[in-house]
């Protein structure tokens, strides 16, 4: 969806490189969800936000989403071989009851050994 | 737990052709949706269900029909196939609207 901008759409790393890709809206970000995908399989729930402000980590991944409630990231530290794939950030932007997650098209991110 | 189970895994249909994708989830969910995946385009709501008995349209859903008349299932329909709509299709469910949502592996549907 046009509603989610993912950028940038494609990223090649080195091995053991940070790397931060986005997720932004220009409308209000009810929820924020981070999903990654291997080729050919299903998504992988990573991380959800709520506030504005709020960040969480897992391993090496941390997410955040800004005050404004408009745009997140994802940061990768030390990224590795298994950190390849497909990020999509899924979003709620009309916010009340029976709303639904619109997808961004996803960054492909492969990381070279 | 099975979790989200899709089936097949993989189709190839002829032009006008009719199928079914099913969905079955043993959460005890109360929301499912049905998405569709093509390069380029990310992942594109189909049909979703916040119960049984309820459905909506979501961001692509002509050339698709879907039903809930029990908590575990919802199928996808396609009356008469398109090329248009070769595709992976995912199947998901959540807890609520608000929740995380967890997803099959895929149904890769090839229409000639």
């Amino acid at each position: 969806s046009q509603e989610l901008e993912q950028s940038p759409q494609s990223l090649i790393v080195q091995e053991g490189k940070n790397l931060t890709i986005n997720c932004t809206s220009s409308k209000t970000l009810y929820g924020l969800y981070w999903y990654k995908q291997k080729y050919g399989e299903g998504l992988i729930f990573l991380m959800m936000l709520q506030k504005g402000g709020e960040e969480k980590s897992h391993e090496k991944i941390t997410a955040k989403l800004d005050e404004k409630k408009q745009q997140s990231s994802l940061h990768i530290t030390a990224s590795q071989p298994s950190h390849a794939g497909i990020y999509l950030c899924g979003a709620d932007i009309e916010g009340g009851a029976n709303s639904k997650l619109t997808f961004g098209k996803g960054i492909t991110l492969s990381v070279r050994p | 737990n099975a979790g989200v189970t899709q089936t097949p895994k993989f189709q190839v249909l002829k032009t006008g052709q009719s199928m079914t994708l099913q969905c079955a989830q043993d959460m005890n969910h109360e929301y499912m949706s049905w998405y569709r995946q093509d390069p380029g385009m990310g992942l594109r709501l189909i049909h979703y269900s916040v119960g049984a008995g309820i459905t909506d349209q979501g961001e692509v859903p002509n050339g698709y029909n879907v039903s809930r008349s029990t908590t575990e299932d919802f199928p996808l329909r396609l009356l008469s196939a398109a090329p248009s709509q070769t595709s992976v299709y995912f199947c998901a469910s959540s807890y609520s609207w608000a929740g995380e949502l967890f997803f099959g592996e895929g149904s890769r549907l090839t229409v000639l």
